[in-house]
């Protein structure tokens, strides 16, 4: 059964502090997978996208990481600002089935000033 | 900017009325559409997998008669709750996705509806 599990479900961390989310799958045939920042009461918004070769993206403060290998991925956001509190979902992609998706149960993440 | 408009944001309805939500993807076709349902402090669940001019494909447990999608065309997919009773409230998302496995997802903002 396709799978993708996050951790920590939620975290609390001080302005400017670092953190690393993780998203661990079991998802197979493995297409790409992607991370989403969403916002209280908005629709989730795309920060990465990885496919099987990539082992290292970034968008600004956002580095994601993939190790195909051990079906592990996390997300680093540096410098965290108070505008980083959201969730930030994980999807995993598959070639079967019309590429279908999978997603992870996110991690709510809250920066304090 | 916003490459999949859903309308509307908001919707207070009474029991027993049907409300409809717009999925409309602005700048590319999306062969592709999805409609989630997201209780507070949750994540997305799957309602409903669209594909043009095809019958959507339902999740389980997704009841089709009470949750009718319609992608007549390659830019716009409805959603709609008929006979919306309290415990359909929730917060309802749609995705689009252009031709290509690694074709970039893109999601509406959301509708939050109230069944009163």
């Amino acid at each position: 059964k396709n799978q993708v599990e996050q951790s920590p479900q939620s975290l609390i961390i001080l302005e400017g502090k670092n953190c690393t989310l993780q998203c661990n799958y079991t998802v197979s045939p493995f297409s790409n997978l992607r991370w989403y920042k969403q916002d209280t009461g908005r629709g989730p918004v795309s920060l990465t996208i990885m496919t099987f070769s990539e082992n290292t993206k970034s968008n600004g403060r956002y580095t994601a990481t993939l190790d195909a290998d051990t079906k592990q991925s996390s997300l680093h956001i540096t410098a965290s600002q108070l505008s980083d509190s959201a969730s930030y979902i994980c999807v995993v992609s598959s070639f079967n089935a019309g590429n279908m998706l999978t997603f992870g149960g996110g991690t709510r993440l809250m920066v304090k000033p | 900017g916003a490459v999949v408009s859903q309308h509307p944001s908001r919707v207070i309805c009474k029991s027993g009325t049907s409300v409809k939500i717009e999925c409309r993807s602005l700048d590319f076709q999306a062969t592709t559409m999805f409609w989630y349902r997201q209780f507070p402090k949750q994540s997305l669940m799957l309602m409903a997998t669209s594909n043009e001019g095809s019958k959507a494909t339902y999740e389980q447990g997704v009841e089709k008669d009470k949750f009718l999608i319609n992608h007549a065309s390659l830019t716009l997919s409805t959603l709609t709750v008929t006979s919306a009773h309290p415990e359909d409230s929730s917060f309802y998302i749609c995705s689009a996705r252009g031709t290509g496995s690694n074709s970039p997802l893109h999601f509406g903002n959301g509708t939050r509806l109230t069944v009163t």
